[in-house]
């Protein structure tokens, strides 16, 4: 089974500090991904990567950056974290297309973080 | 631009009935089509995926979805459902080309005891 796994469950930051968000999968993965998940909102795609150093942002970027130096691991950082970055975190990989088709993503428990 | 739209967001259902999440999207190409489940406090787990071939796409835990391109739909349905049911479900596209993946806003479901 694919697993990918998050370094933490529950997170508490201060507001200005910078964090960060670890992500690791034992499948050799190509695509990596980080959304958020919020109520009503469902989940939004903040940056994903498609090998190692590749990064392309996603629909909400903004004041998040990643970092993706091994295949298995992708992190994702809050540069000063804000209140409005209260959110659950969840990250993502799958294979890259097989055949032409594309293949599911494998999440992680979830990471959620309080931003006080 | 893709979307998908999961109309409901909260549906109840008293246990051993029948339920239908909805689930339509928009594009203009070839998609592929997952559903997703979370239980609470963990992340998301796929349910069923379609690719290709059948339209008709069985899944774990009994779920099954059928593709529909004129409508432009892909519901997910149970017969029976369990009171182990209940959680959150989403709908994801992904189109032919690009990368990203588009999930709906997601379906909230309740089973009463």
């Amino acid at each position: 089974d694919v697993k990918v796994t998050q370094s933490s469950r529950y997170l508490v930051k201060r507001t200005g500090e910078k964090v960060f968000l670890e992500c690791v999968q034992d499948m050799d993965h190509e695509n990596m991904f980080w959304y958020r998940q919020d109520p009503g909102l469902g989940l939004r795609l903040i940056y994903f990567s498609y090998d190692v150093k590749m990064k392309e942002k996603g629909d909400i970027p903004e004041g998040y950056s990643v970092s993706r130096e091994k295949k298995e691991r992708f992190s994702l950082i809050l540069e000063s974290a804000s209140t409005n970055q209260t959110s659950m975190y969840l990250c993502a990989s799958s294979l890259p297309r097989d055949r032409g088709r594309w293949q599911p993503q494998h999440f992680g428990d979830g990471t959620r973080l309080s931003i006080l | 631009a893709q979307s998908v739209t999961q109309l409901d967001s909260q549906v109840p259902v008293f246990e051993e009935a029948p339920v239908e999440l909805r689930c339509n999207y928009s594009s203009s190409v070839s998609v592929y089509l997952f559903w997703y489940v979370q239980y609470p406090n963990q992340g998301l787990q796929l349910l069923l995926k379609y690719l290709s071939g059948s339209t008709l796409v069985k899944g774990i835990n009994g779920f099954e979805a059928e593709f529909n391109k004129s409508q432009t739909s892909f519901h997910l349905r149970k017969p029976s459902v369990h009171i182990s049911d209940t959680a959150e479900y989403f709908c994801a596209v992904r189109i032919n080309t690009g990368n990203q993946f588009y999930f709906g806003t997601g379906t909230s479901l309740t089973v009463i005891p």
